[in-house]
């Protein structure tokens, strides 16, 4: 299958600092990429979709300020937290379909690995 | 709006036996496609099985298979001959046809296989 890495897979920083997390689609190319965030024992709930070459869509009730999201090529797309706080500390999971299959019915989405957040 | 409603949080199942996963959704779209996602301790993502809505028959996958009654709304993970590898949670998740194609998930069930 379609391999999507995620990095870093875990990282702690300093309430007040930015963190960047990086998905890279490895072996096929990705139009649309989406982040997840899951807290402790809780589902996988949308953050926002990312757009290749365009702004990202976010979920209502997630700052765009805050989680800083770009899509810069057709394989990888990075999130940014800005300015973090002890409450951003979270599971961050990201996933990606091929867009060679989009539209075709295979609609299998391939999720990284998740990055554990940390802010202390 | 889409929901989707996992009713079991925890299961338990001995080894060699068989269980089932509850799933209901909601949705006003004629097509869409529904799945069910492992997530093991390593929080990887795995997906078990997929069913497209639009299909009267029931998909399988080796020990995995679902129950979809579209009438009802239901879509039910069924697997059979339990192993200990299949200690996880499991999520059933919903795809529109129309939209983003985002996943919707629901709240997960914790499955533990007993030895």
């Amino acid at each position: 299958g379609a391999v999507v890495s995620q990095h870093p897979s875990w990282v702690i920083c300093k309430s007040g600092t930015s963190v960047k997390i990086e998905c890279r689609s490895l072996d096929f190319q990705a139009t649309t990429m989406f982040w997840y965030r899951q807290f402790p024992k809780q589902s996988l709930m949308l953050m926002a979709t990312s757009n290749e070459g365009s702004k990202a869509t976010y979920e209502q009730g997630v700052e765009k300020d805050k989680f800083l999201i770009n899509h810069a090529s057709l394989t990888l797309s990075t999130l940014t937290v800005t300015s973090a706080h002890p409450e951003d500390s979270s599971f961050y999971i990201c996933s990606a379909r091929d867009r060679r299959k989009e539209g075709s019915g295979n609609t299998e989405a391939f999720f990284g690995q998740g990055t554990r957040l940390t802010v202390v | 709006a889409q929901t989707v409603t996992q009713s079991q949080p925890e299961m338990s199942v001995q080894e060699a036996e068989t269980v089932t996963l509850s799933c209901t959704y909601d949705t006003s779209e004629s097509n869409y496609y529904l799945f069910w996602y492992k997530q093991p301790p390593s929080r990887q993502m795995i997906l078990v099985i997929r069913q497209e809505a639009y299909k009267q028959q029931n998909a399988t996958e080796n020990r995995f298979s679902v129950n979809f009654q579209k009438a009802a709304k239901s879509f039910s993970l069924k697997i059979s001959d339990s192993q200990l590898g299949d200690t996880a949670m499991y999520f059933c998740a919903f795809m529109g046809e129309t939209g983003a194609n985002n996943l919707f998930f629901g709240t997960g069930t914790r499955l533990t296989v007993i030895p």
